[in-house]
Parts: C-alpha cells; structure tokens; sequence
C-alpha cells in the first residue's frame, strides 16, 4: 500500500524550532518529488516547499522562505521538513504529498499538526 | 503568483443534484497543470483530477474535469451522500498555489 506518515508536529513557543519527518512506503520514493503543504484551522490549503527526487531542485513558498528547510534521504524513504524562527501564523495541519503527473499531489499523509503558541 | 479565486463558496444541493464548481485564475494556467482535490472534515486531500480533465485511480465517472486558460470547471454529475465536501482546485506553474475552496453542502 503507497503510504505517507508524517511525525514531529507539537507545540512550539513562537521563536522556536521543529522538524518534520515523512516516512514514505509503498512506492519508489527516490523516483518522486515531493511537497509539504499546510493548513491552517479552519482555512484552505498553503504550499510550503517542494523538493526535486535527487534534492536537485528546492522551492519555497515566499511565508517561509528563509525560516524552513526541506530535505530528503532517499536511503531511509524520508522527507523532512526543519522549521526555525517559528511564528503564530505557522500554526497548521502540515502534510506531506506526492508530486503526481503532470504536477498534481496524488498522495497525502494524514498530517501532523504544529501549533505556534506562548 | 497566479492567483486561483473559486465560486460558488458554498454549493447547497440536494443528492442527486449536478454540481458544477468554477476555478478562474489570475492569469492563464497550463491545462496539463490544473487539478482538483475533495477534502472531508478531519481528513487529508484526495486527488480527485489532473491535468484539468484526467480522472486519478479510483476516481467515480462522475467527477469530470474541463476548462482551459483561465476558467477550469469540476462536475459531478449526480451528487452522492459522500460527494458532500470542500473541493480546492491547484496549479503547479513556478510555484503551486491552490484556490480558497468550495464547501458542497446539503440543501
């Protein structure tokens, strides 16, 4: 079964720093890229970082541009997302997904939820 | 960024009804790289379409996808009971960026 399991969410004082993991089953995860995308509560969903198969290519959404940094290790089927300088407004649900055909996320984790809070 | 603005916001229709949703973008999207998601409460995204008109694995025939430029539309052509859900279209140019969503309810 293709899988994606994401850990690490919690709570953060504003400042301070998480990292995400996803671990990855099911498929051949060194052939995808991949995306972490969130969503506040009670909001829509925000792309926040994507990151090539062979972390040739990292983007990121201009919100967190300079505070994150996504990683992979294609040897242990994960995908990590480190979050510094953390604010209110990172509050969210973060998921993990897979870049599908033709750019689409055709494969979501269940989420893990980080919340910002003094 | 290519902005993705949704409407109707909110869709009241009885099962068995047509829905049709709209995603218009700021500027013109690619076809190959307009999808769409449904999203239950508690729950994570399901690809639903790709490539504005593909259907995913799995996906029922009445989920069609169409649109070109800057307007795309999802259909379902008769409601289910578990149709009833948020519907957030995407596109992947430079960077993605997803619409703010449609709530499909019960009427």
């Amino acid at each position: 079964e293709v899988q994606l399991v994401e850990s690490g969410g919690g709570l953060v004082k504003p400042g301070g720093s998480l990292r995400l993991s996803c671990a990855a089953s099911g498929f051949t995860f060194s052939s995808y890229s991949m995306n972490w995308v969130r969503q506040a509560p009670g909001k829509g969903l925000e792309w926040v970082s994507s990151i090539s198969s062979s972390s040739s290519y990292i983007y990121y959404a201009d919100s967190v541009k300079g505070r994150f940094t996504i990683s992979r290790d294609n040897a242990k089927n994960s995908l990590y997302l480190q979050m510094n300088s953390l604010r209110a407004e990172d509050t969210a649900v973060y998921y993990c997904a897979r870049r599908g055909s033709l750019g689409s996320m055709d494969v979501w984790g269940q989420g893990t939820t980080v919340t910002v809070s003094s | 960024e290519i902005v993705l603005t949704q409407s109707p916001g909110t869709l009241s229709l009885s099962p068995g009804e047509r829905a049709t949703l709209s995603c218009r973008a700021s500027q013109s999207v690619s076809s190959s790289y307009l999808a769409w998601y449904q999203q239950k409460p508690g729950q994570a995204p399901r690809l639903l379409i790709y490539g504005a008109s593909s259907r995913a694995t799995g996906i029922p025939d009445r989920f069609s996808g169409s649109g070109s430029g800057t307007d795309f539309t999802l259909t379902i052509s008769r409601l289910e009971p578990e149709d009833f859900a948020v519907y957030y279209c995407q596109q992947y140019g430079s960077s993605p960026t997803f619409g703010q969503g449609t709530k499909v309810e019960i009427k």
